[in-house]
């Protein structure tokens, strides 16, 4: 079973819906992170989560927004989606107890078609 | 801003050959660097990591080098493998404990292996 799960792993919508992606993680871990990723770039943080009461803005964080409902969950949502937040939406997890903490564990990715 | 950048977008190498993939940061302060893989359709996946107090380490089949002095991380992998074709992405830390370790990820390299 994959520790950090995605849903759902495809999505089109029309522009000006609104959309929640959620992501799930069976790993344990403290943090959680959300990223969009565009097709020549790199992944860019959306938000981040070090705990359940602490959401922090990333460096894209403008149209989004989260809700980490518990230390497993952490969803995304997109209040009213626009043609320009097409991409690929990947969740990840990390660990501060471990040695590794800032090692960040992928999940298979959500692809968004806005339309 | 942090920069993480490639210095070659795509690289193709014969089954067997060892491959070198290159990456520059600019942000003196960070302290920690990590590989990943991602196949097509999947999330991105941890291969091996790094501390700034190191220049060398290796995993199976992987070693990644790191030189502090012009900023600069490669990875390299030896007997090259079709399996091995991916885009890969390196990414810093910079810091660390409750408020930072965040990772800023490059654009990634696309590794192409030919039979």
């Amino acid at each position: 079973d994959a520790d950090v799960t995605q849903t759902p792993r495809n999505r089109i919508t029309k522009t000006g819906k609104r959309i929640m992606l959620e992501c799930s993680q069976t790993k344990g871990h403290d943090r959680m992170y959300w990223y969009r990723q565009d097709p020549g770039l790199g992944l860019r943080l959306i938000y981040y989560s070090f705990d359940v009461k602490d959401i922090n803005k990333g460096e894209i964080s403008d149209g989004y927004s989260v809700s980490r409902q518990a230390q497993a969950k952490f969803s995304l949502s997109l209040e009213s989606a626009i043609p320009n937040q097409t991409a690929l939406y990947f969740c990840a997890t990390s660990d501060v107890k471990t040695g590794s903490q800032e090692t960040q564990y992928f999940g298979p990715g959500t692809r968004l078609l806005v339309l | 801003g942090e920069s993480v950048g490639l210095h070659l977008p795509t690289l193709s190498v014969q089954e067997g050959d060892n491959s070198i993939i290159n990456c520059a940061y600019s942000n003196s302060a960070s302290d920690y660097f990590i590989w990943y893989k991602q196949e097509s359709g999947k999330g991105p996946q941890f291969i091996i990591d790094i501390r700034s107090n190191m220049d060398k380490r290796q995993g199976q089949r992987v070693t990644v080098l790191l030189n502090k002095t012009v900023k600069h991380l490669s990875l390299q992998i030896a007997a090259t493998q079709p399996g091995d074709s991916a885009v890969y992405f390196c990414a810093e830390n910079i810091g660390r404990g409750s408020t930072l370790g965040r990772l800023y990820f490059g654009r990634g390299t696309q590794l192409t292996v030919w039979p």
